[in-house]
């Protein structure tokens, strides 16, 4: 079973913060996804990345960053939270993309007051 | 964009009745993964099934693909089985790939 880990798992922070949030997988996926998930929306594509130092855009990149420092390590990043980010943000790998199947990490939820 | 449509949006059964949850998407797919939501919003892989049918215990996913549908069954329904059922269809994208989500089905389950 593949393993995605994601931290922190619960994030309060205020309007116009500094977020990192981070995900680690340990079974040398190639492509790492993040997903945020707000009511009646399903989960939405925000940045992804096929490896070290690649960054494709999502369906909802605005306001977000996202850095692959390593094959294991996809950071997405807030620079000027706001209310509106306040989602549960799921991470994900896979391997080479199309023909394989996506595996979730437990999801961090962030607060934006 | 990839569309994908879930239907029922909600349903609520009596313990050991059957459910159908049916997913429909707008191009050509190159997998269909089925996903369960904990209430607590733990995210679980049910299925990878690109095409035909596959069976777990209880449940069947069945993706036709030229018809751009699937179907997930649940037979002898459990409370436990209670919470949000997401269809997800990949598709390519240039060098990438990405999964579209439907809105999900909440499927609620009484003793």
């Amino acid at each position: 079973e593949a393993a995605v880990t994601q931290s922190p798992r619960n994030k309060v922070t205020v309007t116009g913060g500094n977020v990192t949030l981070s995900c680690r997988q340990t079974n040398s996926h190639n492509y790492m996804y993040w997903y945020r998930q707000d009511t009646g929306h399903g989960l939405r594509l925000i940045h992804y990345s096929y490896g070290a130092g690649n960054l494709q855009i999502g369906d909802v990149p605005d306001g977000y960053k996202a850095t692959r420092t390593t094959q294991e390590d996809f950071f997405l990043l807030l620079e000027l939270a706001s209310p509106s980010q306040t989602s549960l943000y799921f991470c994900a790998s896979s391997d080479w993309g199309v023909f394989y199947e996506q595996y979730f990490g437990p999801g961090t939820r962030l607060t934006v007051l | 964009g990839q569309q994908v449509q879930q239907s029922p949006a909600s349903l609520v059964l009596q313990e050991g009745e059957n459910a159908e949850l049916q997913c429909n998407f707008s191009s050509t797919a190159t997998r269909l993964q089925w996903f369960y939501q904990h209430p607590g919003g733990r995210l679980v892989s049910l299925f990878y099934n690109p095409s035909g049918t596959k069976h777990t215990g209880r449940l069947t996913s069945t993706t036709v693909t030229n018809e751009r549908r699937g179907s997930l069954h649940i037979s002898s329904s459990q409370t436990t089985d209670s919470g949000t059922y997401f269809c997800a269809i990949g598709s390519a994208q240039g060098t990438g790939s990405k999964l579209s989500f439907g809105k999900g089905a909440k499927l609620t389950v009484s003793p």
